[in-house]
């Protein structure tokens, strides 16, 4: 069985630039999670959805920060005007009840 | 929100015996804990899992214990090898916040031969 998929792996950015994550859940798994990470940090949650719907964007920085997953599948993460507090590791999940399976993760660096 | 708290954040043993971190979480209705290990460049992966039904699970080398009277589970690696030199998460899932998974902020373990 394939598992997340994530690309790019990894991104370098200068403040002000935008940039998009792109994740391909688990098959079947209806729920998918958008984690920043860090460096030397736990992942912390972004925005999930199940199926096509946000369940949680609370913790989105909702004006730079958006994310879809139109038909319930793939999903995209984009960032608008980047900053150098951005820089982390994006990891996508993904889970069909309450077992979360990561992806690889894009390394961002904004400088 | 919920709070997850974990300690140590560094721990370094020797090669055959035990490790052990500990987590604390707030929201008493947390009923789901699992524990990732995370290797330099890599994903966290998933290792044991506990729900609050459960005091105790054990899967080869790895113990997990779940006290919920004092919001506290701990992991607990015996017999531990060079290849158990990771960063362990522990979460725990909260009712609070859609039942989001919370994480720690890690512990880097090494094991030294």
């Amino acid at each position: 069985e394939a598992g997340v998929t994530q690309s790019p792996r990894y991104a370098v950015l200068q403040e002000g630039q935008a940039v998009s994550f792109w994740c391909d859940p688990i098959s079947g798994h209806d729920t998918l999670y958008w984690y920043q990470q860090p460096r030397d940090q736990g992942p912390q949650l972004l925005v999930y959805f199940r199926d096509e719907a946000v369940i949680d964007n609370s913790q989105l920085p909702s004006d730079r920060f958006s994310a879809v997953r139109p038909k319930g599948t793939n999903s995209t993460l984009k960032i608008q005007s980047a900053k150098q507090g951005d820089t982390a590791t994006y990891l996508c999940a993904s889970s069909l009840g309450e077992r979360l399976f990561f992806g690889h993760g894009t390394k961002l660096s904004v400088l | 929100g919920e709070q997850v708290e974990q300690l140590p954040s560094i721990l370094r043993v020797q090669e055959g015996s035990s490790a052990s971190i500990n987590c604390s979480y707030e929201d008493s209705a947390s009923n789901y804990f699992p524990w990732y290990k995370q290797e330099p460049g890599e994903n966290p992966k998933l290792i044991i899992d506990i729900r609050s039904n459960m005091e105790r699970k054990q899967i080869q080398e790895l113990i997990v214990l779940l006290d919920k009277k004092a919001k506290r589970f701990s992991l607990h690696i015996t017999d531990t090898q060079p290849g158990d030199s990771a960063m362990y998460f522990c979460a725990a899932r909260a009712s609070s916040g859609s039942w989001q998974l919370i994480f720690g902020s890690g512990t880097q373990l090494t094991v030294m031969p």
